[in-house]
């Protein structure tokens, strides 16, 4: 089967680090995805990782271990802007076609 | 603007009626996606159609049609739907190919099954 697992709610400080984890099992790997939701708003990508190790885009950065079935979003120097819902995706196969799973997503609310 | 259009953004139907949801992609991709977003859930994926054609029906009840005229446009035929029903219906579009592509999504259409 497909699983995967990430924490429901997260709360952080504005200008801090928060570290979103997510976690898989599935029948193969190609590709995990990271996207972010705010509320009433379509899902907009923000990352991808597919080889080990950590990619960084601006105050994101996304982390992959593939042995361990375990990635990490980062965010940095927290906006309040940034409160909004952050979506854990795998592709499984590396078929063009195979669609993705999708986590149930983690709520993130960054406070003053 | 994600390149991905759908309407109406809300929608309010009884069990009896049946209604449609259309979404255009103005991106150029040749595959369009349906997913369901309820509470507390994973996004589920729906319908997936790669160049026109249905590749995916994931269990789907036959209550959702989906109906893909062309690489452009996708509409949801909904009729006699359940309270159950209720939900964020979210259109997405991609480029399949065999690297990385990621999906674009619309705002979706909020269905509220009275």
């Amino acid at each position: 089967g497909q699983n995967i697992d990430q924490p429901t709610e997260m709360t952080a400080t504005e200008g801090a680090i928060v570290q979103i984890n997510c976690t898989y099992q599935t029948s193969g790997f190609n590709g995990l995805f990271w996207y972010q939701q705010h509320a009433g708003e379509a899902p907009t990508f923000l990352s991808y990782n597919v080889l080990d190790g950590l990619e960084e885009k601006g105050r994101f950065s996304s982390f992959l271990s593939r042995s361990k079935g375990y990635s990490y979003l980062l965010l940095k120097e927290l906006q309040m802007k940034d409160s909004a819902s952050y979506l854990c995706a795998v592709r499984s196969t590396n078929s063009g076609n195979t669609p993705l799973v999708f986590g149930k997503g983690t709520r993130l609310s960054v406070i003053a | 603007e994600t390149g991905v259009t759908q309407t109406p953004r809300h929608l309010v139907m009884g069990m009896t009626n049946k209604k449609s949801l259309k979404c255009e992609q103005h991106l150029g991709h040749n595959a369009m996606y349906w997913y369901k977003q309820s509470a507390k859930k994973p996004l589920e994926l729906m319908f997936v159609y790669n160049f026109k054609e249905q590749t995916e029906n994931n269990s789907v009840p036959s209550r959702f049609s989906p109906e893909c005229p062309n690489s452009s446009h996708l509409f949801l035929h909904l009729h006699t739907l359940q309270p159950e029903d209720s939900a964020l219906y979210l259109c997405a579009s991609s480029q399949v190919w065999e690297g990385f592509e990621p999906q674009h999504f619309g705002d979706g259409t909020r269905l509220s099954i009275l």
